[in-house]
């Protein structure tokens, strides 16, 4: 298996910009998590999917932070319009059972200029 | 809420030298997973502990969960360049949630040299 992947690795755009960042989870898994790692505050969850629908998205810091699951082999996480702020590494986990272990994948870095 | 730490927040040691890293809580853990996120990856899980006073082995890597679930630990015996990384304890965010809720702290960053 490939594992999750994450498209773009690097994505470096300009404040106000629209970023979609992309995730593949492994085929077969039933859940899917958004996560930002920042130094200041470390590994956070963003969203959880579970069968393609959203279960929590509490962890979300605002309204200009989307996610969508069309698909069981396909996610996205977008920001409009991004800020510098919103610079971090974001990764994309999934996992087969709510109790199961969590795959990452590689994650994207973002850079908000 | 729970309060959870990891200690020391860094440590930089030559290879072949042992080293221990913490993770303690306020509370009592139902169960305790160790991660390694080495660089320009993402976490891999290394061990899941789920009995107080349990311990676990991993080659050169021992996990103790404690007696009283509120803190665990990782030794790792003569370290090598690989072992490098941040290594994580997350915990749920509520008693009652699954693994799928883990809370994740700043980590501790090991670094091993030649």
């Amino acid at each position: 298996d490939a594992g999750v992947i994450q498209s773009p690795r690097h994505e470096v755009t300009e404040m106000g910009q629209e970023v979609t960042l992309r995730c593949k989870p492994i085929s077969g898994h039933d859940y899917l998590f958004w996560y930002r790692q920042t130094m200041m505050r470390g590994l956070e969850l963003l969203i959880y999917f579970n069968n393609n629908v959203p279960i929590d998205d509490s962890g979300m810091p605002e309204d200009r932070f989307s996610a969508k699951m069309p698909n069981a082999s396909f996610s996205t996480l977008k920001i409009q319009p991004s800020e510098p702020r919103d610079s971090a590494v974001y990764f994309c986990a999934s996992s087969r059972f709510q109790g199961n272990i969590q795959y990452f994948g590689a994650g994207t870095r973002l850079s908000v200029l | 809420t729970q309060l959870l730490e990891q200690s020391p927040q860094f440590l930089s040691i030559q290879e072949g030298e042992n080293l221990t890293v913490y993770c303690n809580s306020s509370s009592v853990f139902s169960s305790l997973q160790w991660y390694r996120q080495e660089p320009g990856e993402g976490p891999v899980l290394l061990v899941t502990v789920v009995t107080g006073g349990e311990v676990k082995k991993l080659k050169r890597l021992t996990f103790q969960f404690g007696d009283a679930r509120k803190d665990s630990s990782l030794h790792i015996t003569a370290a090598q360049p690989g072992d490098t990384g941040l290594y994580l304890c997350p915990r749920r965010r509520l008693l009652t949630d699954s693994w799928g809720k883990l809370q994740f702290g700043a980590g501790t960053q090991v670094v091993v040299t030649p």
